[in-house]
């Protein structure tokens, strides 16, 4: 079975710094990984995926994720954020040739000026 | 593409009453996905269509939820004798080529009960 640990429950910072999401999966088979952004009251939207290849993966709105097996980690980056990216952010795992995601409890992500 | 409509955005029912909700995936998606989130919690698994077959279902699927999808295009979810523990969003994604993809979600139904 498949599994996905989000670090932090929330995470604030200051609007133009740096921000990480960490994320670590368990799985003992080969997987994609996803992260997803929902804004309140939404669906969720996809930011950026890890399907094989380059270990680092770069999305939308700035984002880029760096995928890493021997730690098993997904860690999501911007070099600098805006008010605009207060959002929940959600990591998830699929094995491939399946076709179910499994979540992590998302990370609050908040924006101070 | 006209992404993927959920209807209605809300409900508010009482306990014991019978809820339905409809999906309306991307037009040439032949996959679609239902999922529930709770408060706080990330999104979880209900089941899974190819075209009008139902593929997967979750162990959260009891007897009191159904899933169709007549057609192979839009999907309705159907929760019986509502309890107050299917509070919840339910979120309807759709693909082309599944995890491939990634998916595309819908807005959401959030399910009151009360």
């Amino acid at each position: 079975a498949q599994s996905v640990t989000q670090l932090d429950s929330q995470v604030p910072v200051f609007e133009e710094a740096p921000v990480e999401l960490r994320c670590n999966y368990s799985s003992s088979v080969s997987v994609y990984l996803f992260w997803y952004v929902q804004y309140p009251n939404q669906g969720l939207q996809l930011l950026l995926k890890y399907l094989s290849g380059s270990t680092l993966v770069k999305g939308i709105n700035g984002f880029e994720a760096e995928f890493n097996k021997s730690q098993t980690s997904f860690h999501l980056r911007k070099p600098s954020v805006h008010i605009s990216d207060t959002a929940e952010y959600f990591c998830a795992v699929g094995q491939q040739g399946a076709q179910k995601l499994v979540f992590g409890q998302g990370t609050r992500l908040t924006i101070n000026p | 593409d006209t992404g993927v409509s959920q209807d209605p955005r809300h409900k508010i029912t009482k306990r014991g009453q019978n809820v339905t909700f409809r999906c309306d995936p991307i037009s040439e998606h032949n996959r679609l996905y239902w999922y529930r989130q709770t408060l706080g919690q990330g999104p979880e698994f209900l089941t899974y269509f190819q075209n009008e077959a139902q593929l997967e279902k979750s162990r959260l699927l009891s007897d009191r939820f159904s899933a169709e999808r007549p057609k192979g295009s839009f999907s309705t979810l159907e929760i019986q004798r509502t309890e107050q523990g299917d509070s919840a969003m339910y979120l309807c994604a759709s693909s082309v080529r599944g995890l491939y993809d990634g998916y595309t979600f819908g807005s959401g139904t959030r399910l009151t009960v009360v």
